[in-house]
């Protein structure tokens, strides 16, 4: 049973690039989750999707960020004309139940951002 | 006031230490308290959850003051793999939502 899937593992953008980070959940899971790491910091919640939906995007930017979790496919976190200070790790997490009885969220292994 | 505040590290202790991590949350409707091991900046990974009643795995011990918001990690002879960063989890009780703290770096020399 493959664990959580995140490609890239590493993203070089230059300024004003769009950047999309792909997470694949595990197997059975339908609930995922992005938070980000900036340098030196603790994760940050971003986004919790299921599938076609978005559930709480209260820890994502207003603006140039978006993302998605289609019914088909990975869920893809899109950032757009990036920036330096988007330069971080960004974890994709998954769940096999819904909030309220709480499930473990497994990590990915991250895609690093790095924007030059 | 952040949400979740822990200890400030790093933590240099010699093999075989006992070490003790502190951590307060502010939410006081959180329902849900882990402690996470994350390596080198990699993937954060469930240490343990931790009970109002207090639970144990192994040379690790949890515990939960929900009066005092309060959650505590005891590590008991320490070992070198247990070097690396640990980070304090509640959920936010709106949702799925995890909310970490700082995370405390620990490490232990031979």
């Amino acid at each position: 049973n493959a664990g959580v899937m995140q490609n890239p593992r590493h993203l070089v953008r230059r300024r004003g690039q769009e950047a999309r980070l792909r997470c694949s959940p595990m197997k059975g899971h339908s609930h995922v989750y992005w938070y980000r790491q900036l340098p030196e910091e603790g994760l940050k919640f971003m986004v919790y999707l299921q599938k076609e939906n978005i559930i709480d995007e209260s820890g994502m930017p207003k603006e140039r960020f978006s993302a998605e979790f289609p019914k088909e496919g990975p869920s893809i976190l899109r950032i757009q004309q990036v920036v330096r200070g988007d330069s971080a790790a960004y974890f994709c997490a998954s769940s096999r139940l819904a909030s309220g009885s709480f499930d473990e969220q497994f990590f990915g292994p991250g895609t690093r951002l790095t924007v030059l | 006031r952040k949400e979740v505040e822990q200890d400030p590290g790093p933590f240099n202790v010699p093999e075989g230490a006992t070490v003790a991590f502190n951590c307060t949350y502010s939410n006081s409707a959180s329902q849900s308290f882990f402690w996470y091991r994350q390596d080198c900046r990699k993937e954060p990974k469930l240490l343990m959850s931790v009970y109002s009643s207090g639970n144990e795995d192994g040379r690790f011990t949890a515990q939960l003051n929900r009066a005092s918001q309060y959650i505590s990690l005891l590590i008991r002879d320490s070992k070198l793999s247990d070097s690396a960063t640990y980070l304090c989890v509640v959920d936010d009780n709106q949702g799925g939502k995890l909310i970490f703290g700082q995370g405390t770096e620990l490490s232990v020399k031979p």
